[in-house]
């Protein structure tokens, strides 16, 4: 129940073309949807995060679409671009105060999708 | 440097040996975390520091792992009698979140652990 299930495992793009990665959770407790990106050798970023009260977020090229009664969220990207290659985290956390969780820190990821977009 | 600072960056240890990993964050951020990458597990949450207490200690896999911190700054992470599945990265994320509130993390590059 606390597992965050992430999909595709790896992606590749073109430059310009749109890059999809789909999250999906079962814990309804889960309240806060970060996506972090990551390029080798380096830590975790933060990206893009989403409450659900919202069903969609845009920053820049980033996008999360978020549905609540699917318990699904994905991140699109825009204009993907070479510098894009990553990896790419979903995760999700629980209210410290209300769900009995004691962070929005204490993240459950999913696997993670390598995204390569080509030139 | 302004961002979290983790050392050694790389560490190669023989099984049986036990190895301490140090993490130094933001300044000024109250919540500090550990997370442990690896090929087949993702990213795991290990423990969760507020100050120098540990509310969390939930995602410590045995009790070989140990983490303190001091002076709600520097944090040190040991792992005793190390042994080949504990090889992987191990993060240091800080974030100025507190009980309530959502913080960013901020990852540290972090210790890439080989146990022999």
């Amino acid at each position: 129940q606390q597992q965050v299930k992430q999909s595709p495992q790896s992606l590749i793009v073109q430059k310009g073309g749109i890059s999809i990665i789909n999250c999906a959770y079962e814990n309804t407790a889960f309240d806060y949807f970060p996506w972090y990106q990551q390029f080798p050798g380096k830590g975790p970023a933060l990206l893009i995060a989403i409450r659900p009260d919202v069903s969609e977020k845009k920053e820049g090229r980033f996008t999360i679409s978020f549905n609540k009664s699917a318990k699904q969220f994905s991140l699109h990207i825009m204009d993907s671009q070479p510098g894009d290659s990553a990896t790419y985290f979903c995760a999700a956390s629980m209210d410290p105060l209300n769900a009995g969780g004691t962070s929005y820190g204490k993240l459950t990821f999913g696997q993670g999708t390598i995204l390569t977009v080509h030139p | 440097g302004a961002g979290v600072s983790q050392s050694p960056s790389n560490k190669v240890t023989e099984k049986g040996k036990d190895v301490e990993l140090r993490c130094d964050p933001i300044s000024g951020h109250t919540a500090l975390y550990w997370y442990r990458q690896s090929l087949g597990q993702g990213l795991e949450f290990l423990i969760y520091f507020q100050g120098n207490s540990a509310p969390d200690k939930s995602g410590l896999p045995s009790d070989r792992f140990s983490a303190e911190r001091t002076g709600g700054s520097v944090s040190t992470l040991t792992i005793q009698r190390t042994q080949q599945e504990d090889s992987a990265v191990y993060l240091c994320a800080s974030s100025r979140e507190g009980t309530s509130g959502v913080g960013e993390l901020f990852f540290g590059e972090g210790s890439r652990l080989t146990v022999l």
